[in-house]
């Protein structure tokens, strides 16, 4: 199965800092088609997982241009400027061009 | 609005069967498949398996290979999901997701108890 490694486990941020998580793959992620199955989440307490990133660096519907994705490979990076406080929760990376699809470990975003 | 309804919390005996559903709305049901995942408490995320509703279609992580059994049914727009021989290790929260990953539902717990 492809491992994927989020760094770091956890992570305290002061508001309107930048925050970097970083997700590092086993495999490579990059499909046959040529498409990278790699998509950020982010479950706020309490809550289902939202979308936030897909194929690497495109951000789903309504959420700010705060978060950006970028990588290729196997080295992946979200990045969240202007850290505010509805930002807290655990971000995962998950690939799905691999069977089985896997996702990371998490890291857990809190604010100083 | 795209909507994944889910079936309420279960508390379910040891070896037993549970079904979960998945109701989804707001789209043509046939047209996305749709995965599970599994979240023990406290603890990250564990893709299951995914159905494609319009070719019933099914993949599945080896892990969860005779655990788990994905079923659709297009007449009402609902997602199945049983788990089998029930332990303590399949409490947790289930969601389904839509393939994309773009709307998943509330979440259903299961618990595992005699």
């Amino acid at each position: 199965d492809v491992v994927l490694t989020q760094t770091p486990v956890s992570l305290s941020v002061t508001l309107g800092d930048q925050a970097s998580i970083s997700c590092r793959s086993s495999q490579s992620l990059e499909y046959s088609d040529g498409y990278t199955y790699l998509e950020w989440y982010l479950q706020k307490p309490g809550q289902s997982p939202q979308l936030l990133i897909y194929g690497v660096s495109n951000r789903f519907s309504g959420v700010p241009d705060r978060f950006i994705g970028s990588g290729s490979g196997t080295d992946f990076t979200l990045k969240i400027s202007r850290v505010e406080p509805e930002d807290l929760g655990v971000y995962y990376c998950f690939q799905a061009t691999h069977d089985p699809h896997t996702f990371g470990s998490g890291t857990k975003l809190e604010i100083k | 609005q795209v909507q994944l309804q889910q079936s309420g919390a279960e508390l379910v005996k040891p070896g037993s069967s549970v079904k979960l559903s998945c109701k989804a709305s707001g789209y043509t049901f046939t047209d996305y498949a749709m995965k599970w995942v599994k979240q023990r408490t406290g603890q990250g995320l564990e893709w299951i398996g995914v159905i494609d509703p319009e070719i019933d279609a099914t993949a599945y992580n080896e892990k969860f290979k005779g655990k788990a059994t994905l079923t659709a049914d297009t007449s009402s727009n609902t997602a199945y999901m049983e788990l089998s021989r029930l332990t303590s290790e399949d409490s947790a929260v289930y969601y389904c997701t839509r393939e994309g990953g773009d709307y998943w539902g509330q979440g259903v717990m299961v618990t595992v108890s005699s």
